[in-house]
């Protein structure tokens, strides 16, 4: 499954599947960007980073793509899982770590 | 690990009162950043601290104020206290002086205004 921009809050995949969530940033200056993952009640987990420096960057079943040409950003989770189950921000910082400017989040939801 | 400790972490106020939110952020982070969550929105950028100077400022209305004491540990002072002012508010820290930016974010305190 795959969210479409910013105007698509919610993704629904089921249990197995690959999830794709996608974000567009507004500062073309933005050198650094981190997905969080936040479930209901608690504060933004980490989940991966990337500079700007970079296209693609992989972790545990995570993989973080960034097209600095059109000022997008997608976050792939591979086999995704019920404990998958969050409100997944992407964020970016401008030239040092000051503060982060978050996107709106998207909700990914597992089916069985 | 440490992790970054918000307190407290329910705070029911009524209009026009004041609150003290306070953060203990991981050991040996010199950097601190209070963000305010409203119910279905993003986290917005309040307030950051490096080194207990106010290094950032986002939208923090003049009603709130913040400091970072000797120990690292910040607290965001409320007062005159709105209905609009019920939110998350997280508290994250950072080593500044590290390789990364990765902010780490506290468990967030819940307040609500009545």
């Amino acid at each position: 499954g795959e969210s479409v921009g910013l105007h698509l809050p919610t993704l629904s995949v089921q249990e197995g599947d690959n999830s794709i969530i996608n974000c567009a940033y507004s500062n073309s200056a933005s050198d650094y960007f981190i997905w969080y993952k936040q479930e209901s009640g608690k504060g933004p987990q980490f989940i991966i980073d990337i500079r700007s420096n970079m296209d693609k960057r992989q972790g545990q079943r995570v993989t973080v793509l960034l097209n600095k040409t059109v000022k997008h950003l997608s976050l792939q989770i591979a086999a995704t899982q019920p404990g998958d189950s969050a409100v997944y921000f992407c964020a970016e910082n401008i030239g040092g770590a000051q503060k982060l400017v978050f996107g709106q989040g998207t909700r990914l939801t597992i089916n069985p | 690990a440490a992790g970054v400790i918000q307190s407290p972490r329910h705070l029911i106020k009524e209009k026009r009162e004041t609150a003290t939110l306070k953060c203990y952020p991981i050991p040996r982070h010199d950097t601190v950043y209070w963000y305010q969550q409203g119910p279905g929105q993003d986290p917005q950028f309040l307030i950051s601290f490096y080194e207990k100077m106010q290094s950032d400022k986002g939208s923090i209305p003049d009603r709130f104020s913040a400091q970072q004491f000797s120990d690292y540990h910040s607290e965001l002072n409320m007062s005159s206290l709105e209905l609009g002012d019920s939110a998350l508010y997280f508290c994250a820290s950072s080593y500044r002086a590290g390789v990364s930016y990765e902010q780490y974010f506290g468990p967030g305190t819940r307040l609500t205004v009545t």
